[in-house]
């Protein structure tokens, strides 16, 4: 079964606005962590933000922070004030943690074109 | 420091050869991780190493197969043979002994078989 759901494949934001990527995940642990990567062009992963299932506040780094909404069981990643090095791939993943399950599964991604 | 590297950056060889990957983790790392993307499809796990030892090979797709990660450090995966199904992108990632901790990945390797 998909754990993680990216619905959006693909979004375009204006230069200095914000952009709301959507992602839904699937599990039935009562702890797990939720985390959002970049890839550019370039092809490393870069990890951006992290949502732990027990944090009562939403996660902020920078200009990019979650709405995590639990029992919708959604961790939607905002970036605000886009900038044109925001263009890349990004993926949701999660880890379940009560499983003691180390690995992460990801969603299909969104990818992300600033325009100018 | 260093961030997790990956060798090669690519590597094109033809159906029924072999090809070993290799991944140095970042230094005190003891969680090592293998992933992969396949063209078109989800990023997907194929096995976790905790220091030398595997904790988790649940994903790894057959025994053409191989993965070791000898004294802990640097860990390699193996194809052979490689079928054309094994194009894609392999990462490695790492992260110290905790559950919580954060996985950081690699630039990848970029494997076409023809």
């Amino acid at each position: 079964a998909q754990k993680i759901t990216q619905t959006q494949p693909g979004m375009f934001v204006q230069e200095k606005e914000a952009v709301t990527l959507d992602c839904t995940y699937d599990t039935s642990d009562p702890s797990y962590g939720l985390f959002w990567y970049k890839q550019p062009s370039s092809g490393e992963m870069i990890f951006l933000i992290y949502q732990g299932s027990y944090d009562q506040q939403n996660a902020t780094e920078g200009r990019y922070s979650l709405n995590f909404q639990k029992a919708r069981k959604s961790t939607n990643l905002v970036i605000s004030a886009s900038q044109l090095g925001d263009s890349a791939m990004y993926f949701c993943a999660m880890r379940e943690i009560w499983s003691n399950d180390y690995k992460l599964s990801f969603g299909a991604g969104t990818t992300v074109t600033v325009r100018a | 420091e260093a961030g997790v590297t990956q060798f090669p950056s690519h590597s094109v060889i033809e159906k029924g050869q072999t090809v070993t990957l290799r991944c140095d983790p970042i230094s005190g790392h003891d969680n090592l991780y293998w992933y992969r993307r396949v063209m078109g499809k989800e990023i997907k796990f194929l096995l976790h190493f905790v220091k030398e030892s595997k904790q988790d090979e649940s994903g790894m797709p057959n025994n053409r197969f191989l993965a070791e990660r000898t004294g802990g450090t640097y860990s390699t995966l193996k194809v052979q043979p490689a079928e054309l199904e094994d194009s894609g992108v392999y990462f490695c990632a790492s992260s110290q002994d905790s559950s919580r901790e954060t996985q950081y990945f690699g630039p990848g390797t970029r494997l076409l078989v023809l």
